[in-house]
């Protein structure tokens, strides 16, 4: 069964570094999304993007953040300078337009 | 935006229980879906259900979208059904779709 993957599964960087998250959509799907998960609380979104530009973000996807589809496979989310509070998982889903959102098995980020 | 709550906040139950968790929205919604989160923090599908009853095991879900809820039973509770339990919502506005999740129902399977 297709599934949505991401990389790293857990990644530790220095407040003030630039982090990337690389996520692989499922292969038909046209929708793609960030959430994150600060620890103990809910899912929150992030953003959505369709036809290679952004749908729809959040007010906590302020400028710090940006994400790209570099080729035909790879979904991107870009923290320029983290913050010790952008520890959180985040997660990518996709989905065909109206149906289920398919999740990855998300990237624990940790900010030290 | 739309408001989701889940109830109850916290389930301890012994193995071979059955439970019913609730979820509650603020508005009509085209896209509802129930997760799974496991102790490793992946969130696992369980059901795609707008509207209706779907079942898949020992799991099944109802919707009533006219009366704005969901009930996701589990029966024969086993320890490995522990976890948190999200609701997610989308209310399609303008052709986008996001998903809005309620706080989870955590569920503790006790052997």
């Amino acid at each position: 069964e297709p599934e949505v993957t991401q990389t790293p599964s857990h990644q530790v960087t220095q407040m003030g570094q630039e982090v990337i998250l690389r996520c692989v959509p499922i292969s038909n799907h046209l929708y793609f999304y960030w959430y994150r998960q600060i620890l103990g609380q809910k899912v929150e979104f992030l953003v959505s993007f369709y036809n290679n530009e952004i749908s729809e973000k959040s007010e906590i996807f302020d400028d710090q953040f940006s994400v790209e589809r570099p080729d035909g496979s790879n979904f991107t989310l870009k923290i320029r300078s983290t913050k010790l509070e952008d520890s959180a998982m985040y997660f990518c889903a996709s989905s065909e337009r109206g149906y289920e959102q398919y999740f990855g098995p998300g990237t624990r980020l940790t900010v030290t | 935006g739309i408001q989701v709550e889940q109830s109850p906040p916290d389930l301890i139950l012994q193995e071979g229980a059955n439970s019913t968790l609730r979820c509650n929205f603020s508005d009509s919604v085209n896209n509802l879906q129930w997760f799974h989160q496991n102790p490793w923090g992946q969130l696992i599908n369980l059901f795609y259900i707008p509207s209706g009853t779907k079942q898949n095991g020992r799991l099944s879900a109802t919707t009533v979208a006219t009366e704005r809820y969901s009930l996701l039973y589990i029966s024969s509770s086993q320890t490995t059904d522990s976890g948190v339990y999200f609701c997610a919502v989308e209310r399609r506005n303008f052709g986008n779709e996001k998903l809005t999740f309620g706080t989870g129902t955590r569920l503790t399977i006790i052997p």
